[in-house]
């Protein structure tokens, strides 16, 4: 299995600051083929399900703003919320979907 | 737009089998992968598995032996069986499309005990 870790656990980020979240595969998550990480950012606020920030490691989904933005390839990915909104409070996790099982991070508890 | 809509029991004694369906409307189960994702409370998320839109099938190896995915394409629904559940099966199973999950079920919590 493809071990994902994510760091810090947690962060605490002044409201307009950048907040960074980094994710590390156990190994490569990119295809060859075409040159892309199966590497995924979800937000989850409390109870509600995940929402995708980010796939193919740096391309964002439609709506989500554009102070979210992911970089890396390979086996080391980061989020970077560039400035810090009061409604980006949640937790955030990193996922794998290049072989199964698909694994996610343990999660990142971003704070005001 | 497509939604999905997970249903099933809320609660599951010890030992028996966790049934759920996944609804899907808007739209075409016959595209995309299809996933159970689940997640014990306060913690973090776990793929069980995924039915893909060729038919292949995916189980993570840690629940493999217990669990089962299915589609119906006549009802535009995919299930998940969850045999032999224990306490450590408490948690909120979601349904969720592609690989890169982008469009989840609210979730539905399968608490087990007697």
């Amino acid at each position: 299995d493809i071990v994902m870790t994510q760091s810090p656990d947690s962060l605490s980020v002044s409201l307009g600051e950048r907040a960074t979240i980094n994710c590390k595969s156990s190994q490569s998550v990119l295809y060859n083929s075409n040159n892309k990480n199966s590497l995924a950012w979800y937000q989850q606020k409390p109870g509600q399900p995940p929402k995708v920030l980010i796939y193919w490691a740096s391309t964002r989904e439609s709506g989500v703003p554009d102070r979210f933005s992911g970089s890396g390839s390979g086996t080391d990915f980061t989020l970077t919320i560039s400035s810090l909104q009061a409604e980006d409070v949640a937790v955030y996790y990193c996922q794998q979907y290049y072989s199964d099982p698909w694994t996610f991070g343990q999660g990142t508890k971003v704070e005001i | 737009q497509v939604q999905l809509q997970e249903s099933g029991p809320g609660l599951v004694k010890p030992s028996e089998t966790l049934s759920l369906t996944c609804t899907v409307s808007g739209g075409s189960i016959s595209s995309y992968y299809w996933s159970w994702v689940r997640q014990p409370p306060g913690k973090g998320l776990e793929w069980i598995g995924y039915i893909s839109d060729s038919g292949s099938i995916k189980y993570n190896p840690s629940l493999k032996s217990r669990v089962t995915i299915s589609v119906d394409m006549s009802k535009n629904q995919f299930s998940l069986k969850l045999s032999a559940m224990t306490a450590a099966d408490t948690a909120v199973y979601y349904c969720a499309r592609r690989g890169y999950l982008d469009l989840w079920g609210r979730g539905t919590l399968v608490t087990v005990s007697s």
